[in-house]
Order: structure tokens, then C-alpha cells, then sequence
């Protein structure tokens, strides 16, 4: 139980162009869904949490119109990087997790990541 | 601000010793301490720690938490080269209902042959 997956698991675009990324819990309804950045040799940054239905919550320093976010069901969240730059790539990682009922609520359970190259 | 300090951030050891991971942290509404290792994918999950002095054990992985000095320490005893990753120290609370996570810097440990 417990199955976070994301798609696409690595993409390369051009500079300027709009990346979408797919998140979903495949065994368990998310009520909340996190996107965290990771760049090379640092750790995981949090940058915003969604709630199923609502808008996100973006943490400081992270632009909503440039990473926008949709939770529209309790199985999928998108998060779409528009008018992507080269400083835009780095390993972006889904979690999700429950409020009540299975798996554990509140813990939180990551995808495998995607691998965003902007050229 | 909730900060997660990780110590040593770089160690290279040989197979066969024993090694400790240090995490301190600072935090409001703490709720529980985790330990995670990243290899070359998104980080999977070892132990969640809630309570102070109880260890958590999982095989040559252990690891306690001490809420007074708000610190946590992973081991690994008997290390193999399969043990080489980034393990990751996160800490959760609370927020409007919702968990937050907030993660160290990472310890970035080499087992060598």
C-alpha cells in the first residue's frame, strides 16, 4: 500500500516552453500533496503544499504563476512549470498523504521523482 | 524559522565499520522525526520517531531520539557498500492541519570496499 507515482520520470524541454508533472496515489486518497525541488547535491526544499480541491499554499521565495499547481481529485496533483529556464532543472519529488484512514494519516509518501533539463 | 541541522555532511568510511549520523533541529509543533535514504531516486522511508529514548531498529540500523536536547542519531553497524546514499533527516509538524516536512542538509556516506 502506500503507492505514490510520477510521470513523466525524466523530460527534457526548451528553454520557454511549459512542463507538466503528474502526481497520484495509486492505493489511497491524498487529501494533501506536497511538491519538494531538489538540486544536485542539496536537499529537499518544500515548495508548496496542496490540498484537494483548494489553491496551494506556496512557500517564500517560490513564484505561484511560474509553478502552478491543480489538486483537482484525491488521487492526482499537476504541477506545471511554465516558461521554463535552465535554472529551473533539478529533481522534482511529489509526496502525498491522508488526513484520516489508511495508509497512516498525516505521513507523508514520496513519488520516485522527475528529472526536469531545461536546454 | 524550522531549521534541521544534519552533521557530518560528507563521510567516507570502510565496509565493515560503524558509523553515526547526527540531526539536530529546531521546530515548532514538532510532531515526529524522520529518517530517510536517498540513493538516485526520491527518498525511501527508515524510521519515524516520536518518543524520546526508545530506539528504533531495523536490521545494522538503529536509531533514538532525545526531545530534551531536540537531537536524533542514526547508526549503522557492520556498513556495506550497498549502504553508500545520502540519508536524510526530516522533521514534521503540524501546519493548519496539514504535516509539514522540513529536511537537513543531508549526510552524504561512502562505504569503500
Amino acid at each position: 500500500g502506500a503507492v505514490v507515482s510520477q510521470h513523466p520520470s525524466r523530460v527534457i524541454c526548451k528553454s520557454g516552453t511549459s512542463v507538466k508533472i503528474e502526481c497520484r496515489s495509486l492505493d489511497f486518497q491524498a487529501t494533501t500533496m506536497f511538491w519538494y525541488r531538489q538540486f544536485p547535491k542539496q536537499s529537499l526544499m518544500l515548495m508548496a503544499t496542496s490540498n484537494e480541491g483548494s489553491k496551494a499554499t506556496y512557500e517564500q521565495g517560490v513564484e505561484k504563476d511560474k509553478f502552478l499547481i491543480n489538486h483537482a481529485s484525491l488521487t492526482l496533483s499537476t504541477l506545471t512549470v511554465t516558461s521554463a529556464h535552465p535554472e529551473d532543472s533539478s529533481f522534482y519529488i511529489c509526496s502525498a498523504s491522508t488526513l484520516a484512514g489508511g495508509p497512516t494519516p498525516y505521513e507523508q509518501y514520496f513519488g520516485p521523482g522527475t528529472r526536469l533539463t531545461v536546454t | 524559522e524550522d531549521k534541521v541541522v544534519q552533521s557530518p555532511l560528507s563521510l567516507v568510511v570502510h565496509e565493515g565499520d560503524t558509523v553515526t549520523l547526527n540531526c539536530s533541529y529546531e521546530v515548532t509543533n514538532f510532531r515526529s522525526l524522520l529518517w530517510y535514504k536517498q540513493e538516485k531516486k526520491a527518498p525511501t522511508f527508515l524510521f519515524m520517531l516520536t518518543s524520546s529514548g526508545i530506539e528504533k531498529k531495523s536490521g545494522r540500523l538503529s536509531s533514538i531520539l532525545d526531545k530534551k536536547e531536540l537531537f536524533s542519531i542514526l547508526n549503522i553497524t557492520a556498513t556495506q557498500t550497498g549502504d553508500s546514499a545520502v540519508y536524510l533527516c526530516a522533521v514534521s509538524s503540524l501546519v493548519q492541519g496539514a504535516q509539514k516536512l522540513v529536511f537537513g542538509q543531508g549526510t552524504r556516506l561512502t562505504i569503500n570496499p
